[in-house]
């Protein structure tokens, strides 16, 4: 399996735009977790989905931010309208629920909202 | 609320010092317990887990963590750091109740060579 693919790897756009952040799991994973990175805030949690069903989006910031996942294999996060506080990295990640699993991360979404 | 802590957010040491990470997690149940590394500009990478057996487990690159259930603790240790150690160190649960996954804030190591 070639692990958590996240695209695209780096995004740069005008605040005011809609930017979409894709994430393909490890197959056979029910587990799906997106995350945010900052300097200031570290790394946070923004939504979990289990089974394609989001269970915990407490963490996502504001309506601006929104999560799905239509299938197994594809999960997006999108953010409308941008602005430069959402200047961060997003890191998606997969995992079995259960005991003895341990979740696997993709390489991160480096986003830039100028 | 459960919740997973590290003391330190920040750790400076010399190269071929010895190295301990604290992490304490606040529940009563079965866990599973993780050392993630994130080196500079990297995503995060198991370094090392714990689900069942002996407490003291080997990871990759000399690392070793002891889980103490009494103390509530899964600290990562090595016995001499090198200069490519430099990362963050996160620790994280999983809990048997929910299988929750649960982080702690992250150490930030550097290494002076």
């Amino acid at each position: 399996d070639a692990g958590v693919i996240q695209s695209p790897r780096h995004e740069v756009t005008e605040m005011g735009q809609e930017v979409t952040l894709r994430c393909k799991p490890i197959s056979g994973h029910n587990s799906l977790f997106w995350y945010r990175q900052t300097m200031m805030r570290g790394l946070e949690l923004l939504i979990y989905f289990n089974n394609n069903v989001p269970i915990d989006d407490s963490g996502m910031p504001e309506d601006r931010f929104s999560a799905k996942m239509p299938n197994a294999s594809f999960s997006t996060l999108k953010i409308q309208p941008s602005e430069p506080r959402d200047s961060a990295v997003y890191f998606c990640a997969s995992s079995f629920r259960g005991r003895n699993t341990e979740a696997f991360f993709g390489q991160g979404t480096r986003l830039t909202v100028v | 609320a459960q919740s997973v802590s590290q003391h330190n957010h920040h750790v400076i040491l010399s190269e071929a010092a010895s190295l301990e990470l604290g992490c304490n997690y606040s529940y009563g149940g079965t866990v599973n317990l993780f050392w993630y590394v994130q080196y500079p500009g990297q995503h995060l990478q198991l370094l090392l887990k714990y689900f069942s057996g002996d407490p003291l487990v080997k990871g990759i690159k000399g690392f070793e963590a002891e889980f103490i259930k009494s103390k509530f603790s899964f600290n990562l240790r090595k016995p001499s750091v090198q200069w490519s150690d430099t990362a963050e160190y996160f620790c994280a649960v999983i809990l048997d109740s929910n299988y929750q996954l649960i982080w702690g804030a992250g150490t930030k190591l550097i290494i002076k060579p």
